[in-house]
């Protein structure tokens, strides 16, 4: 099992649509948890830290579920410039490690 | 912008040569994250350094080494360059909760 698992997609959706993204985790001892986004050719950029009781910040909400090992980024409202890809990330249990997933492609159309 | 600067933004090399990439932390971060990246991949971790210390290492082969200086900012070495090694190689610092921001990459291109 990989340590950190991501639907590939793509996800095609229409203007305006919401979209959920899902990820999992192998180590149960991990602590962090993040959401980056990352443009073609671009770095990757921090989209939200995802925090024990779940946070929102607009039109995006991360939520995490520990008995699952289980993350969730859902976009509402979805507009063309959140078309990217979307990376899972985890840190590697008691240290600043970071796990990477391979990430969810997204195209937004008009 | 995160404050992470990298350079050179885009370099070519021949195979077996060796080539140095820099990086610059973002002020105040002591722990710097090299990673590869593979065009349709996911960043795959090479190593970190802590306080001038390496501080966990990814799957990567010794040619590949790195340092860290007093100041935190931290070069990446490759050795004996492989057609392989032909990525995006990006540079994080890490904040005091564990987040990384990026810098904007170093295309390497091997031939």
């Amino acid at each position: 099992r990989k340590e950190v698992e991501q639907d590939p997609g793509p996800f095609n959706v229409p203007e305006g649509a919401t979209v959920a993204f899902n990820c999992t985790y192998s180590n149960s001892a991990s602590q962090s948890f993040f959401w980056y986004r990352q443009d073609c050719r671009k770095e990757p950029k921090l989209l939200m830290s995802v925090y024990s009781s779940g946070n929102e910040d607009g039109r995006f909400t991360a939520q995490l579920n520990r008995a699952s090992q289980y993350i969730s980024l859902l976009i509402r409202d979805s507009k063309l410039s959140d078309s990217a890809t979307y990376l899972c990330v985890v840190n590697a249990g008691n240290n600043r490690k970071l796990i990477w997933g391979l990430g969810t492609s997204l195209a937004v159309n008009p | 912008e995160t404050g992470v600067t990298q350079s050179p933004t885009h370099l070519i090399k021949t195979r077996g040569q060796q080539v140095t990439l820099r990086c610059s932390s973002q002020s105040g971060h002591n722990t710097v994250s090299w990673y590869q990246q593979a065009l349709g991949q996911g960043p795959q971790f090479i190593f970190q350094y802590y306080r001038e210390e390496e501080n966990g290492r990814g799957n990567f082969p010794p040619r590949f080494s790195g340092l860290q200086f007093p100041n935190y900012s931290s070069e990446l070495n490759v050795n004996a360059l492989e057609l392989d090694d032909s990525a995006l190689y990006l540079c994080a610092s890490t904040s005091y909760r564990g987040e990384q921001y990026f810098g904007p990459g170093t295309r390497l291109t091997v031939t």
